[in-house]
């Protein structure tokens, strides 16, 4: 059983689209990371959130730290192809651990 | 180059047989991860080191072993290799592993293993 649980498994969409991704707990975080995975690479880090009920802003992207920090969300506002990947959150309490991830698929 | 990196790329070894996935470092990374990602089951960690000579068991460590007398290493070895254990291998260093650190993960391209 996985501590960091993520729906929807997978989600394929149109262009221009909305999307949100859902990254949840019992557990409480200090913080919760985002990454990014494309095919046949490695993650890459999207952003770290610490403080309870946070929202940062990268480009079309918003993440929102729950305010009793045990969970965490990922909007896609306007979808492109080039946000098709695998995105993972995760967290860091010197054992690096991720949740199974969700498969977006953005279709042109 | 400065980075990450893993080698080999690919590897089909013979169930039964010892193979060893390389993993370098060029930052002085203090922690390093290994992890293996098998569909529907995301990344799962197998061992991570907080430090050269410091090593522990991560989610599913059995039938791997691993060492780092250099900071800039982190080899996995598969004592004896096992259908199973056909995936694809990541490894990753971070300088920090506590909110008040950097604890970005950063990622090699992965290794990805065929047991037959």
């Amino acid at each position: 059983t996985q501590l960091l649980e993520q729906s929807p498994q997978f989600l394929s969409i149109q262009e221009g689209e909305n999307l949100t991704v859902y990254c949840n707990s019992s557990s409480v975080f200090s913080s919760l990371q985002w990454y990014r995975q494309e095919p046949g690479e490695g993650p890459v880090l999207l952003v770290t959130v610490v403080t309870g009920g946070e929202v940062k802003k990268l480009k079309r992207l918003t993440f929102q730290f729950g305010d009793a920090r045990k969970d965490s969300s990922l909007h896609i506002t306007a979808a492109q192809p080039g946000d098709t990947g695998l995105y993972l959150c995760a967290f860091n309490d010197y054992k690096l651990s991720f949740g199974a991830g969700t498969t977006v698929t953005v279709r042109a | 180059d400065a980075g990450i990196t893993q080698s080999p790329r690919y590897k089909i070894t013979e169930t039964g047989r010892q193979v060893t996935l390389m993993c370098h470092q060029t930052w002085s990374h203090s922690y390093m991860f290994w992890y293996r990602q098998d569909l529907g089951h995301g990344l799962r960690l197998i061992y991570y080191s907080a430090a050269a000579d410091i090593t522990d068991k991560g989610e599913v460590p059995d039938g791997y072993v691993v060492s780092r007398s250099k900071t800039e290493n982190f080899p996995l070895t598969l004592e004896s290799a096992t259908r199973s254990q056909t995936s694809v291998y990541f490894c990753a260093s971070s300088r920090g592993a506590a909110v008040s650190s950097n604890t970005e993960a950063f990622f090699g391209q992965g290794t990805r293993l065929t047991v037959v």
